[in-house]
């Protein structure tokens, strides 16, 4: 069957660095998507890694190994603001989006 | 405008109701997507319409069926639904090619609670 895993929830402090991550066994590999949903909202795109290396943007950088069926998000410089939920989801061999369940980060001052 | 949006916010049915939920994307995108989220699990893909094909979910239930009249609009509509379908319903849309996938861009969901 097809996997996604990642830690449910995750506490950081605000102006440090988190790092998420996240595994998959999926039927093909066409991509990894992270996405960050703030509670009672939509889930909001945030990166996305075909190639493996590293992706930055900002504060938020997301790597991939295809290799280790394994990809990251590194926040930096955390801010109260980015507590929330955060997606990651794979699009397999048929172009479908497989996804976990989420990480909850809470930001404590 | 805002990119994808979803009528109405919050629903509260009885078992032996019928509604529907609609979703509008006013971006452009030839694919649209039902999803429902409940709490601590993955997003379940319920519907896809995709270049004018619907791809369905079969572990979907038929008290649910989709309906996508053209590229811009999407409903789900409900009927004798059970407590365990309440949930947020999100609806998204997305460009798709021939070669690549492109993000998703999510509703700001429908919260539905069955009585």
């Amino acid at each position: 069957g097809q996997n996604i895993d990642q830690p449910t929830e995750m506490t950081a402090t605000e102006g440090a660095i988190v790092q998420i991550n996240c595994t998959y066994q999926t039927s093909g590999f066409n991509g990894l998507f992270w996405y960050q949903q703030h509670a009672g909202e939509a889930p909001t795109f945030l990166s996305y890694n075909v190639l493996d290396g590293l992706e930055e943007k900002g504060r938020f950088s997301s790597f991939l190994s295809r290799s280790k069926g394994y990809s990251y998000l590194l926040l930096k410089e955390l801010q109260m603001k980015d507590s929330a939920s955060y997606l990651c989801a794979v699009r397999d061999s048929n172009y479908q989006l497989i996804w976990g369940a989420g990480t909850k980060l809470i930001i404590k001052p | 405008e805002t990119g994808v949006t979803q009528t109405p916010r919050h629903l509260v049915m009885g078992m032996t109701n019928k509604k529907s939920l609609k979703c509008e994307q006013h971006l452009g995108h030839n694919a649209m997507y039902w999803y429902k989220q409940s709490a601590k699990k993955p997003l379940e893909l319920m519907f896809v319409y995709s270049l004018e094909e619907r791809v369905e979910n079969n572990s979907v239930p038929s008290r649910f069926s989709p309906e996508c009249p053209n590229s811009s609009h999407l409903f789900l509509h409900l009927h004798t639904l059970q407590p365990e379908d309440s949930a947020l319903y999100l609806c998204a849309s997305s460009q798709e090619g021939q070669e690549r996938s492109y993000e998703q861009y999510f509703g700001p969901g429908t919260r539905l609670t069955v009585t």
